[in-house]
């Protein structure tokens, strides 16, 4: 069935780097997509979001880049910080839908290196 | 403004037994979701309540259910436990069911032995 993917399970970034964790989508239909942060032990914390309508859209220190044709999905992370760290989900979901199932990715760990 | 919580944070259950996990929606949020998100995988979707009944349910069987109180606080029950049941459980708030700003809690951890 279609789903979200990420292509990279791992991610190690030098600090002060930028980072970018890519996201690929197949549910044509999926038309809001976010991007949540989970740390150890915690549960997943809301980064940023962005409708099928938009390309890019940027919040503080974070760039979601949203590629329709080719159904994919970014997070770029200006100067990456230790606290940086955690494993980022990308979810989608369907403003069509009478209650807000989110469909989520496998996860892509960050690691900060200093 | 408080945010969701859960309790407990940690349960162990034997095959076989029933549990409850409870939840509490953040301030002015009146549906809440519930994750299952079993160890190096995403959460995924169990079910959602609004106005006390369940208003969309994913790909898990009946023995998971759900209930909403008027202070839009909720439960997850989940009889016959199976091994498989292990995982994180998570708690998600929104202000509306279709809302996609889904505001999580820390989980509940079950262990099932």
């Amino acid at each position: 069935g279609e789903s979200v993917g990420l292509h990279l399970p791992t991610l190690s970034v030098q600090e002060g780097d930028n980072s970018i964790i890519n996201c690929a989508y197949s549910n044509s239909a999926s038309d809001y997509f976010i991007w949540y942060k989970q740390e150890s032990g915690k549960g997943p914390q809301f980064i940023i979001d962005i409708r099928s309508n938009m390309d890019k859209r940027q919040g503080q220190r974070v760039t979601v880049l949203l590629n329709k044709t080719v159904k994919h999905l970014s997070l770029q992370i200006a100067a990456t910080q230790p606290g940086d760290s955690a494993v980022y989900f990308c979810a989608e979901g369907r403003t069509t839908d009478s209650w807000g199932k989110l469909q989520f990715g496998a996860g892509t760990q960050v690691v900060v290196t200093p | 403004e408080t945010g969701v919580t859960q309790s407990p944070t940690h349960l162990i259950k034997t095959r076989g037994q029933q549990v409850t996990l409870r939840c509490s929606s953040q301030s002015g949020h009146n549906t809440v979701s519930w994750y299952q998100q079993a160890l190096g995988q995403g959460p995924q979707f169990i079910f959602q309540y609004y106005r006390e009944e369940e208003n969309g349910r994913g790909n898990f069987p009946p023995r998971f259910s759900g209930l909403q109180f008027p202070n839009y606080s909720s439960e997850l029950n989940v009889n016959a436990l199976e091994l498989d049941d292990s995982a994180l459980y998570l708690c998600a708030s929104s202000p509306r069911p279709q809302g996609h700003e889904q505001y999580f809690g820390p989980g509940t951890r079950l262990t099932v032995t």
